[in-house]
């Protein structure tokens, strides 16, 4: 069956442009995380929907960070104003978790942002 | 905050042999731990996982062992094969008073001589 899908996979922006990535789960998954990966290190936690709500937005770096998950499918990261910190490859994961449930999460293939 | 502890190094190992993975883990609320391997260009694909009310769990090819006295997790893969190389995380996760988020470490390289 398909897995969690993102794209672009490789995404080039000059400093002080928006990017928008996109992830689309497993159908039918409730759950959906968003992580930031460095190189050389492992992913870190940016933000959790469960359906359409946005439960955990703790991971966010800054205010030019926004996520978005409208009808509890197909979410979408924003960055504004991309600096050259921002480069890094951002995951998606899905689980099929309900509250209180604790289900593992499938990792989509990534979207290696270079901000030049 | 707390998270996972895991060094990176470099495992090296030849085809055929065993190869052991470490990690240390500081939260000690944490009910739920995944191993997960990373290929280049790759996202992390699920291993194995194993939760808190168990010290052993094992899978095909691989064992995971779980130490909750000195917080350390372990990673066995049988008669490594080239295709076992990568980078390898164990994750965290504080289960749903956590938010179900993954605390990750640094990872460790497995290299797989032939």
């Amino acid at each position: 069956g398909a897995g969690v899908s993102q794209s672009p996979r490789y995404k080039v922006a000059k400093r002080g442009q928006d990017v928008a990535l996109r992830c689309d789960p497993i159908s039918g998954h409730v759950s959906l995380f968003w992580y930031q990966q460095a190189l050389g290190q492992g992913p870190e936690f940016l933000t959790y929907f469960q359906n359409e709500a946005q439960l955990d937005k703790s991971g966010l770096p800054s205010d030019r960070f926004f996520a978005e998950r409208p009808e509890g499918s197909v979410s979408t990261l924003k960055i504004q104003r991309t600096q050259q910190e921002d480069s890094a490859v951002y995951l998606c994961a899905s689980s099929g978790s309900f509250q209180g449930n604790t289900d593992t999460q499938y990792f989509g293939p990534g979207t290696r942002l270079t901000v030049l | 905050g707390e998270s996972v502890g895991l060094h990176l190094p470099t495992l090296s190992v030849q085809e055929g042999d065993n190869s052991i993975i470490n990690c240390a883990y500081s939260n000690s609320a944490s009910d739920y731990f995944i191993w997960y391997k990373q290929e280049s260009g790759k996202g992390p694909q699920f291993i194995i996982d194993i939760r808190s009310n168990m010290d052993k769990r094992q899978g095909q090819r691989v064992t995971v062992l779980l130490n909750k006295t000195v917080k350390h997790l372990s990673l066995q893969i049988a008669a490594t094969q080239p295709g076992d190389s990568a980078v390898y995380f164990c994750a965290e996760n504080m289960g749903p008073g956590g938010g179900n988020k993954l605390t990750f470490g640094t990872g460790t390289q497995l290299k797989v001589e032939l």
